[in-house]
């Protein structure tokens, strides 16, 4: 595809259980981040990856929350022990990484835990 | 850390007068100043960007300009139509580095 895509772009759970959230970066792009963006805020910065490198967590809120790249392509956020404070849009972006820093983001996914 | 200030948080124009937004940054160590517009529902959208070895840059309706100098940088929507009603946010970074964004501002333009 021509952007990056993001699945599912809705998820409703019950407090307590595990949500795993799918990006798919543009082809070619080396690095990839995750944001979260609450109702009505800013983008909250959550992890990076570029290339093979070790990846950027600083971002990430608890340890209930991780992150894989497989293959240096698609990514997959994982929340454990769902919280209702985790509800929240979540974005992911690509960038050519070392070639290039502008970064393109997917649709989202609206985390919604009940 | 790179820490981004953005005002106004909300700004009500009418259908072809000018639209600023500004934002200030902290690290004086970042090069990269991109803007974004974010419709709801949907994520955002790169709308135009400047590298720090530029003062000014402009797109159509849309320009930006870089005060190094005093970390600042603004966003410029000239003529503006109901469609640039959402969402814009500001951000800066050092190359190939993660965003430090703004918090965003709303802008309404009214017919």
């Amino acid at each position: 595809g021509a952007g990056v895509s993001q699945s599912p772009s809705n998820k409703v759970t019950e407090k307590g259980k595990d949500v795993e959230l799918r990006c798919d970066p543009i082809s070619g792009h080396t690095a990839l981040y995750w944001y979260r963006q609450s109702l009505g805020q800013g983008l909250e910065f959550l992890i990076y990856f570029q290339g093979n490198s070790a990846p950027d967590k600083s971002g990430l809120p608890s340890d209930r929350f991780s992150a894989e790249r497989t293959g240096g392509s698609v990514s997959t956020l994982t929340i454990q022990r769902t919280q209702q404070e985790d509800s929240a849009v979540y974005l992911c972006a690509s960038s050519l990484g070392l070639r290039g820093d502008t970064q393109y983001f997917g649709p989202g996914t609206r985390l919604t835990v009940l | 850390g790179e820490n981004v200030e953005q005002h106004p948080s909300t700004l009500s124009v009418q259908e072809g007068d000018s639209a600023v937004i500004k934002c200030t940054y902290s690290d004086s160590a970042s090069n990269y100043f991109p803007w974004y517009k974010q419709e709801l529902g949907k994520g955002p959208q790169l709308i135009i960007d400047i590298r720090s070895n530029v003062g000014e840059k402009k797109d159509q309706r849309i320009a930006v300009t870089l005060n190094k100098t005093a970390k600042h940088f603004s966003l410029h929507i000239t003529e503006t139509q109901p469609e640039d009603s959402a969402v814009y946010f500001c951000a800066a970074s050092r190359r190939w580095g993660k965003f430090q964004f703004g918090a965003g501002t709303q802008v309404v333009v009214t017919p």
